[in-house]
């Protein structure tokens, strides 16, 4: 199946912990993203990478890192995990920059 | 203030409706404009985009565009119980690679 997947897709971990969300594309295109889902259903960006070169960094704690080993692959690395970073995990992907984004299917991560 | 503004509903319309979703922004440099349905515990599955201002068709849906107003509305059709859904409004900044997108607006459709 052509896609974007990402993995894993329910993630409860305890405060302190260190985890990591995987995404793969299989679409051929060159940008990627992670998104945020809070509570309230407001997606917000934290990253965004063209071509593997990492474009756009939001305000994100520096707990979270992301790592691109090629165009097809962002993977989102979290250290030292909060209560507060509990969240549904959006990998997204488009053709090119300025296009239509295509999402996975999310990753629930609860810390408790 | 948000870039992008939806009211979030619930937007409750009787089967075979017209339902009128509606969504503003506030960077007059954004030329890309998108349309997402996200059904509970799933993602964001992207229904429309338009570029131009007008009207764009697709089946029983129509995006509106006026891009004076800053102002981007979804139409929907002959409205069915399964669009229930949360409808999710981005804008894209010519030059940005990020969307910017609306909180969202809850949409019930009754039998």
């Amino acid at each position: 199946d052509t896609a974007v997947s990402q993995t894993p897709k329910y993630l409860v971990t305890q405060m302190g912990n260190d985890k990591s969300i995987k995404c793969e594309q299989n679409l051929g295109h060159d940008t990627m993203y992670w998104y945020k889902q809070d509570s309230k259903k407001f997606l917000k960006i934290m990253f965004s990478y063209n071509n593997k070169e990492l474009i756009i960094n939001e305000t994100v704690p520096n707990r979270f890192s992301p790592k691109s080993p090629d165009k097809a692959h962002l993977n989102l690395h979290i250290n030292s995990l909060e209560l507060g970073d509990s969240a549904v995990y959006f990998c997204a992907s488009s053709p090119r920059e300025g296009t239509e984004a295509f999402f996975g299917q999310g990753t629930r991560l609860t810390v408790v | 203030q948000k870039e992008v503004e939806q009211n979030s509903g619930p937007l409750s319309v009787p089967e075979g409706a017209i339902a009128s979703l509606n969504c503003t922004y506030s960077d007059r440099g954004s030329q890309s404009f998108f349309w997402y349905r996200q059904y509970s515990g799933k993602s964001p599955e992207l229904i429309m985009s338009i570029y131009s201002n007008g009207d764009k068709e697709d089946g029983r849906f129509t995006a509106q565009l006026n891009k004076a107003s800053q102002y981007v509305s979804l139409l929907i059709r002959d409205s069915q119980p399964s669009d229930s859904a949360t409808y999710l409004c981005a804008a894209l900044p010519v030059n940005f690679n990020k969307f910017y997108f609306g909180s969202g607006t809850k949409l019930n459709v009754k039998p």
